[in-house]
């Protein structure tokens, strides 16, 4: 297994682009989600998917679209790229989000610098 | 609102010496507690967690102990290793906002000294 795999790693946008950072995982798992990572700020949930066709917004949605597909991907559009935007994005998924924790698998990072 | 606090962004500790690293948290529907050890450009990797009806859970070198009535957890790592050096991310999840949902801490940058 390849487990969560994130492309692209390095991004230099400049203000008011798009792109589309990708986010897949073989493991069949049904909760997906994306993280920023900022300094001095942890982990910040943007949004998350609890299966196929369901997302929903995590404390920082704000400048960030998702859907959900396939079970597999579950990719996050920036709009309008803005400097409050350059962070380190992190994509994670867990086996179920139903009852107990599940433990969440993260992928490697995509480094995101708005310009 | 930071719900998961951890107040230390660095801690410095010789080879073979305790680490100690804590956390607090303001929210009591928190009732599952987790820290993620990340090294510089990879992602989290889970470490070890604890339930709400526990107060201590021990796996290998790491012991999570948690005290409810203060809100507080914390990492024992004996003996600490060079190879320990990274951020340490405490985390939380409550039934409520959905087993998987986590709420990340600030992390703390932990160095071991050889």
């Amino acid at each position: 297994n390849a487990g969560v795999t994130q492309t692209p790693k390095f991004q230099v946008l400049k203000t008011g682009q798009s792109m589309t950072l990708q986010c897949a995982q073989d493991m069949n798992h049904e909760y997906m989600s994306w993280y920023r990572q900022d300094p001095g700020m942890g982990l910040r949930l943007i949004h998350y998917s609890v299966g196929a066709g369901i997302t929903d917004q995590g404390e920082v949605p704000n400048g960030y679209n998702v859907s959900r597909s396939t079970t597999e991907d579950f990719p996050l559009r920036l709009l309008s790229a803005a400097p409050s935007q350059t962070s380190v994005y992190f994509c994670a998924s867990s086996y179920s989000s139903r009852g107990l924790y599940n433990e969440q698998f993260f992928g490697p990072g995509t480094r995101l610098t708005v310009l | 609102d930071q719900q998961v606090k951890q107040n230390s962004p660095s801690l410095s500790v010789q080879e073979g010496r305790i680490s100690i690293l804590n956390c607090d948290y303001t929210n009591s529907m928190f009732d599952y507690f987790l820290w993620y050890k990340k090294y510089p450009a990879e992602g989290p990797t889970f470490l070890i967690s604890i339930s709400s009806i526990k107060d201590k859970n021990e796996d290998g070198r790491f012991t999570v102990f948690l005290n409810k009535s203060a809100k507080h957890l914390s990492l024992h790592i004996v003996p600490s290793q060079p190879g320990d050096s990274a951020v340490y991310f405490c985390a939380a999840s409550g039934v409520e906002t959905s087993g998987s949902r986590l709420t990340f801490g600030e992390g703390t940058q932990l160095t071991v000294n050889p």
